[in-house]
């Protein structure tokens, strides 16, 4: 079975700062999906980036981005000029890529702190 | 398009009460899914459906149940509720195409269990 794992409970940044969150895997699939979530007070959970693994270059969108080292089975997540709404929790998942394989698992979550 | 709606927003339930948590997409998803989020252990998955008709177990299936009668529903019963339920309970839905399809989430449901 497919393990997710986030070592950082808590991180802060200061406001206009870059932050990285980490991630862990651990998986015998070759071929598959790593999304990061972001979930405000509000508790929705919003899709942030998403990472195919037969794909080598990290996934970017505007000021996040990704470090995915599949042999290392990690999968970190940098955000760029921090901002107040940036504050959340971040969860890193891990998806199949068999056909029907929409299960996704999380890891427990990062609690980001942005300082002004 | 409403996405991926879940009724109610709270419950307060009595440990042996039963209820019905209520989840609809109305984006023609074929995979639907259940989970629920503890502090401290991220989101679970409970059940899922890849279809009308056809549902199945994850990782936390005990003491809930599911149905896939329509397309755009799918509701999770607890049949007799106990503390350790307390809980969000998040729906989520998505295509089930190969590809890195995004999974839509609802706004989750609190439930507290006395």
């Amino acid at each position: 079975a497919q393990t997710v794992t986030q070592s950082q409970p808590e991180m802060s940044v200061q406001e206009a700062e870059t932050v990285t969150l980490s991630c862990t895997y651990d998986t015998s699939e070759s071929d598959y999906y790593l999304f990061w979530y972001k979930q405000p007070p509000s508790r929705q959970m919003i899709l942030v980036i998403r990472q195919e693994a037969y794909k080598q270059q990290n996934a970017t969108e505007n000021r996040f981005s990704v470090n995915f080292q599949k042999a290392a089975k990690s999968f970190s997540l940098k955000i760029s000029d921090s901002q107040l709404g940036d504050a959340a929790m971040y969860f890193c998942a891990y998806r199949s890529a068999n056909w029907g394989a929409q299960k996704l698992v999380f890891g427990q979550g990062t609690r980001l702190t942005i300082n002004p | 398009n409403a996405g991926v709606t879940q009724t109610p927003k709270f419950q307060v339930l009595k440990t042996g009460q039963s209820m019905t948590l209520q989840c609809a997409q109305d984006m023609n998803h074929e995979y639907m899914s259940w989970y629920r989020q503890d502090p401290g252990m991220g989101l679970r998955l409970i059940h899922y459906s890849v279809g009308a008709g056809i549902t199945d177990q994850g990782e936390v299936p005990n003491g809930y149940n599911v149905s896939r009668s329509t397309t755009e529903d799918f509701p999770l019963r607890l049949l007799s509720a106990a503390p350790s339920q307390t809980s969000v309970y998040f729906c989520a839905s998505s295509y089930s195409n190969p590809g890195p399809s995004t999974q839509y989430f609802g706004p989750g449901t609190r439930l507290l269990v006395l």
